[in-house]
């Protein structure tokens, strides 16, 4: 059972390319998320999907974009890249609004 | 504002020992809230949940209390391992435009020594 699968693991960017960051999950879940970490600030949510057709800003949302594509997928998409977007991001998804979480293995990305 | 506060401080305990984590929070009226470990490199693993009229729940040798008066949760290791090694994070729902999604604490890290 794959449960959530990140695409790419690693990828470096020049500032200003664009990229697209893939997420899927197998387990039929309602709900999706998208997280950076970063030394010292922990897991910062930047969107999420409560049920397909839905999505809703984080913390973090200025600079990101999501599409919630069906029910399996979510992909994140960085239109500008800046090197304060260097980070490790995670996708999550869960059942429900009130479930537990099961993340990907993230993506390390750096903006150079 | 929203805080969620953990012990950035790193614990160290001897094996053996019950190791005890800490999770405090501002301005939150949370329903339930969430454990998770990580481990470096990979993603967070959930751990345990409880809930608001939930005083206490255990799994195997994890203990979580809840607290909503002194809004703190406790989070127990019994009988720690090496192997339980990590970084441990606390969670809670934010309510938002479309129902709830997690905020996560910055987590405290675990070492575990022979």
């Amino acid at each position: 059972n794959a449960g959530v699968t990140q695409t790419p693991k690693f990828q470096v960017l020049k500032t200003g390319q664009s990229m697209t960051l893939q997420c899927a999950q197998d387990m039929n879940h309602n709900s999706m998320y998208w997280y950076r970490q970063d030394p010292g600030m922990g897991l910062r949510l930047i969107y999420y999907s409560a049920s397909e057709g839905t999505t809703d800003k984080g913390e973090v949302p200025n600079g990101y974009n999501v599409s919630r594509l069906n029910k399996r997928e979510f992909s994140l998409r960085l239109e500008s890249a800046a090197p304060s977007q260097t980070s490790v991001y995670f996708c999550a998804s869960s059942a429900g609004a009130i479930e537990k979480l099961f993340f990907g293995s993230g993506t390390q990305l750096s903006v150079l | 504002s929203q805080k969620i506060e953990q012990n950035s401080e790193a614990l160290n305990i001897q094996e053996g020992k019950t190791a005890t984590l800490t999770c405090n929070y501002t301005n939150y009226s949370p329903a339930y809230l969430q454990w998770y470990r990580q481990d470096p490199g990979r993603g967070p693993v959930f751990l345990l949940l409880i809930r608001e009229n939930e005083k206490e729940k255990r799994k195997e040798r994890l203990k979580v209390t809840f607290d909503t008066t002194l809004k703190q949760s406790l989070f127990h290791i019994t009988a720690s391992q090496p192997a339980d090694s990590a970084t441990y994070l606390c969670a809670l729902a934010l309510t938002t435009n479309s129902g709830y999604a997690l905020n996560f604490g910055k987590g405290t890290s675990l070492l575990v020594t022979p």
